[in-house]
């Protein structure tokens, strides 16, 4: 199975400050069709996740443009320019482009 | 307006199977590119892929659990369903539905169901 490894598992930002978190693979995300499908989500406590970004660098509809993703092959980046507190909870990132489709153990960002 | 509601047992006992539904609107599984998949996440733990159906009815496992996993839909009542056999304390945990786009993206996902498997 893919394991992705994100750093640092905790992150703690202050309000306006930019962060950033990694995601790298144990292989290249990169698919035969030329997609790489790697997303980012976000679980705010006790909710659901929800989803921020696909194919690394597309923002779903409604997300914020202070969340970007970036990367290629094995090393991925979501950066938030600017955190604000609703950011808070912790960010996974996931890959289908290999079967199983797997998570990162996640990255929880804390607000000073 | 897409939503997806996961519904379930609550409780039940090792050895036994649970059933799980995903009842959803404002999509078809039947409309090209659409799949919805079931995950889930034990208490304060991570996520979990369990499997996927697609609009074709084609269909994935992840093969820690494959042999106990069984995914179907029903396309009239836009329910998607996933059974899990010989439950073990393992399988505690919130399970989540959510709906994969043509494009890749998880853009929708269900509130979860919290599900206890307790003797």
């Amino acid at each position: 199975d893919v394991v992705l490894t994100q750093t640092p598992p905790t992150l703690l930002a202050t309000i306006g400050q930019s962060v950033s978190i990694s995601c790298r693979s144990s292989q290249s995300l990169l698919h035969s069709n030329g997609n790489t499908y790697l997303n980012w989500l976000l679980q705010r406590t006790g909710q659901s996740p929800q989803p921020l970004i696909y194919l690394v660098s597309k923002l779903e509809s409604g997300v914020p443009n202070r969340f970007s993703g970036s990367g290629s092959g094995t090393d991925f980046t979501l950066k938030i320019s600017g955190v604000e507190a609703e950011d808070l909870g912790v960010y996974y990132c996931m890959q289908f482009t290999h079967y199983p489709l797997t998570f990162g153990s996640g990255t929880k960002l804390e607000i000073k | 307006q897409v939503t997806l509601k996961e519904s379930g047992p609550g409780i039940l006992q090792p050895s036994q199977t649970l059933s799980l539904t995903c009842s959803f609107s404002g999509f078809s599984l039947s409309t090209s590119g659409i799949c919805v998949s079931w995950i889930r996440q034990p208490s304060g733990k991570g996520l979990e892929w369990l499997a996927t159906i697609c609009w074709e009815d084609s269909k994935g496992y992840n093969p820690s659990l494959k042999n106990r996993l069984t995914i179907s839909k029903d396309t009239s009542n836009n329910q998607a369903f996933l059974k899990i056999t010989s439950v073990d304390t393992a399988d505690t945990a919130i399970y989540y539905c959510a709906r994969r786009a043509l494009v890749g993206n998880f853009d929708y996902w269900g509130q979860g169901v919290m599900v206890t498997v307790s003797s």
